[in-house]
This record gives C-alpha cells, structure tokens and sequence, in this order.
C-alpha cells in the first residue's frame, strides 16, 4: 500500500507571502481527500474533506484543489499571517483506510 | 456544545504494563476513530467504532483493543506495552464515514519507560 507524501517538509515565508504546498496520495481506490489545520498544543482542525476530481475548496484564504486521477492535492494560502503557522496535515482514504502524510510545518513571520 | 475530549492528558507507564485511555465525541457523533501519532509523523489510523462494534482496523497488533459505550464514548486499551508505544493518542469523532469531516480531541501522551 503507498503512503500518503507531503512536500515541503516545512516552510518559512513573509507575512503577506502566498504558499502552497503538495499532497501526494494513492489514486486508486480513493474514497476522500481531508486536509487539518495543526497548531501546537491545540488540536487537529479540520479545513477541507474533498471526493471529487476536480474539486476545488476555500475557507477565507486557504483553498485546495484534488486531482485524484494523478492522486495530488494542493493547498493554497493567499496574504499568509503570522496566524497562519502551523503544521497543514492531508489524510487520504482508500480502501477503508485513513492514511496521513507527515505534514507541511509552516512558520510565518511578521 | 462541547467537543471532543480525552483523558488523561498525560501518562507514564512502564514496559509490560496495560493502559486505558479515553474518549468523548463530540455531541451527536457516533463514530470514533483512534490514531497513534510517533514523533515527526503522521497520525495512523488504529481504528474506527460505529454502533458499539471496531467497523475497521488500521495495521497494529492485538494488543491494541477498543470499546465502545453506548453514549458513543470509546476507551483504547493497550496491553503489553513497549517502549515503541510512547506516542500521542488521538481520538476523532464524526457522523459515520470517511467523506465526513473528523473532530479532533487534544489528544493523550503515552511515555513508556
């Protein structure tokens, strides 16, 4: 079974600096897309749960879009803020299994 | 509303000893899901309990072992422990399947010495 791959391993951009990062995940038998929102010492937040090829998602200024033909997914974060930095988790489902990539750390600085 | 909570925060144990830990859902889920996060990885997927039952199960050996209550609270339990064990334990709970967006509880540290 593939794993779930995300790149960069961390970020560090200017406040008002746009980011996007990458999420890699196994296409065949896939069933969903999740992205979290993880700040330290708090808990995984949802951002995002996506099904269908061709998707596209936005919550202010975070979007995503999923290709699950070529099993990728990006994140986009327009104006990023100092608010902003924290780990970015995906989570792929397929074939009755939930599978997380280890992250993308973002640190923005003001 | 409240969300989904676990207990305890934290917890020392050591080799060979058993653990139980905790979860609420958050009101009006009744799935819940168990993850073992290792530090600088991912979360994985221990397993899921829908309707009292263990619906699926990620790759971890027997001695990892679940219950769910009828008001939809879940205990993890982990006999046998290893040092490999000391990881953060998270629990999620959502309206049943994966096209459901999951609610994360803090989570509970595990350290085996």
């Amino acid at each position: 079974i593939l794993n779930v791959e995300q790149s960069p391993q961390s970020l560090h951009v200017q406040e008002g600096d746009s980011t996007n990062f990458t999420c890699s995940f196994p296409s065949s038998n896939f069933y969903a897309l999740h992205w979290y929102r993880w700040e330290t010492a708090k808990s995984p937040e949802a951002l995002f749960v996506m099904t269908l090829n061709g998707d596209e998602k936005k919550k202010g200024r975070i979007s995503a879009t999923l290709n699950t033909k070529e099993g990728y997914s990006y994140l986009y974060i327009k104006g990023s803020q100092p608010e902003d930095s924290a780990t970015y988790l995906c989570a792929s489902y397929n074939n009755n299994d939930m599978r997380f990539g280890a992250g993308t750390r973002l640190t923005v600085k003001p | 509303d409240a969300g989904v909570t676990q207990s305890p925060t934290h917890l020392i144990k050591t080799r060979g000893q058993q653990v139980t830990l905790r979860c609420s859902p958050k009101s009006g889920h009744d799935t819940v899901s168990w993850y073992q996060q290792a530090l600088g990885q991912g979360p994985q997927f221990i397993f899921q309990y829908y309707e009292e039952e263990e619906r699926q199960r990620g790759n971890f050996p027997d001695r990892f072992s679940g219950h769910q209550f009828p008001n939809y609270s879940s205990e993890l339990n982990v006999n046998a422990l290893l040092l490999g064990d000391s990881a953060l334990y998270l629990c999620a709970s959502s309206l049943a399947g994966p096209r459901d967006t999951q609610y994360f509880g803090p989570g509970t540290r595990l350290t085996v010495l």
